[in-house]
């Protein structure tokens, strides 16, 4: 069970849109829609933004969309605004009642 | 609504057992809709499933730590709880609590998270 795959960094100016990919294996992303995405300011808790790989629950902007393809799952930031500076991560369902979370993304807001 | 917060010694000595809590409120432990879980993030690393629990007691472990890892819930404070034996300094992180919604496949409400170092 491997961490799923993120890019270490992304950035954009306001207004921008951005997206982190979240590349896993057939064993996870590929096989189950259960992937979820993470904002996490440091120091406070992470938040649910995406879930079951494009929902977002009640009270996320819409600026914030998700997808999956095959082993890859995204996340789309649109319109981006100084307070989505955050970490983001990715997790996705691994079978037999196992999770397996993402190595984060830092998000910079230019 | 649901607020988590762990509780525990924020230093832990090596080759000991790490014990933290978890304190659900605004909603009940045994709801059937949710599992109890906890993800914890060594400094300057990503996010690491640890392993949840159902309130009737059944337990799911990351196979990579699961001869180390015990989780337990305690109905009666609406509390779960997370061992971790043999700590060594790749233990150290901040180990968060999180409700594992069903309907949303997601953990959906974290605590605040608490940083436990390992070291004499």
């Amino acid at each position: 069970q491997s961490a799923l795959t993120q890019p270490a960094s992304v950035s954009g100016s306001p207004g921008q849109s951005i997206t982190i990919s979240c590349t896993g294996t057939s064993s996870d992303v590929g096989t189950y829609n259960l992937v979820s995405w993470y904002q996490h300011h440091p120091g406070k808790a992470p938040k649910l933004m995406i879930y079951e790989a494009s929902k977002r629950p009640s009270g996320v902007s819409n600026r914030f969309s998700g997808a999956r393809s095959g082993n890859t799952a995204s996340l789309t930031i649109s319109g981006l605004q100084a307070e989505d500076e955050a970490d983001y991560y990715c997790c996705s369902y691994a079978g037999s009642n196992t999770w397996v979370f993402g190595g984060g993304t830092k998000l910079t807001v230019l | 609504q649901l607020r988590l917060q762990e509780s525990g010694p924020g230093l832990v000595k090596p080759s000991e057992t790490l014990s933290l809590s978890c304190t659900v409120s605004g909603g009940s432990i045994s709801s059937s809709s949710y599992y109890w879980g906890w993800v914890r993030q060594p400094p300057g690393k990503g996010l690491e499933w640890i392993a949840y629990i159902y309130y009737s007691g059944n337990t799911y472990y990351n196979p990579s730590l699961k001869s180390r890892v015990t989780i337990s819930v305690d109905t009666s404070k609406n509390q779960f709880s997370l061992t971790l034996t043999s700590v060594t300094a790749a233990d150290t992180a901040v180990y968060y609590c999180a409700s594992y919604w069903t309907p949303s496949g997601a953990f959906d409400v974290w605590g605040q998270g608490t940083m436990v170092t390992v070291s004499s």
